[in-house]
């Protein structure tokens, strides 16, 4: 039961232009959720997150947007950089549950 | 600060084994989560402990059990090894939990089973 949902295992993206990546989750009860970025051989790191109250939340090139109908988000990179090329993951929380729900990543590749 | 360490980094070990790996958190922090990462599932949420007490579990057979130690360090165990257990096994660290604090990953065990 794949709760969270990345339907792209992979985006290529040229440099300069803006990167988007999708999300779809089904459990109405998640109310904060977070993107991470994972390079080879290295564990995740925290990206930004938004929380269901919020529609929108920006941290310098990444914003991130939240469709509570839809239960849609997206992940917004503009522009591009090179070093943006790694996996991203989606993930979901319900406050108060101690659980994180991932989804099954997109390798982001930035092409020169 | 020194980050989230795992111990191994590579594991190989054959069907019907058993293997425990150890993950120390970031110093201060209390809680520490366990995951899968396959190619096809993504991560997968294994258990997440916070002052040596399980506080949830993710959908995994008895077979993966885990626990953390008065110095918040934690290890977990998968017995009786089937080849699907071959994953990355992807622990991290936060203050007080996944719900409040953001999560510090650990680099990850490489497990391989044959």
């Amino acid at each position: 039961d794949q709760q969270v949902k990345q339907n792209s295992p992979s985006l290529s993206v040229q440099e300069g232009r803006i990167s988007i990546l999708n999300c779809d989750y089904t459990n109405s009860m998640f109310d904060y959720f977070l993107w991470y970025k994972k390079y080879p051989a290295e564990g995740p790191t925290f990206l930004i997150s938004i929380s269901s109250i919020k529609d929108k939340n920006e941290d310098g090139r990444f914003t991130v947007f939240l469709n509570k109908s839809a239960k849609h988000l997206s992940l917004h990179i503009v522009p591009s950089q090179p070093g943006d090329s790694a996996v991203y993951f989606c993930a979901a929380i319900i406050q108060g549950a101690q659980k994180l729900v991932f989804g099954q990543g997109t390798r982001l590749t930035i092409n020169p | 600060k020194a980050g989230v360490t795992q111990t191994p980094r590579y594991l190989i070990k054959t069907r019907g084994q058993q293997v425990t790996l150890s993950c120390s958190p970031i110093s201060g922090h209390r809680s520490v989560s366990w995951y899968q990462q396959t190619p096809g599932q993504g991560l997968q949420f294994l258990f997440e402990y916070f002052s040596e007490t399980q506080r949830n579990k993710g959908n995994f057979p008895g077979r993966f059990s885990g626990r953390q130690f008065s110095n918040s360090r934690s290890e977990m165990n998968v017995s009786t090894l089937e080849l699907g257990d071959s994953a990355l096994y992807l622990c991290a660290s936060s203050r007080a939990g996944i719900s409040t604090d953001t999560q510090y990953f650990g680099p990850g065990t490489r497990l391989t089973v044959l």
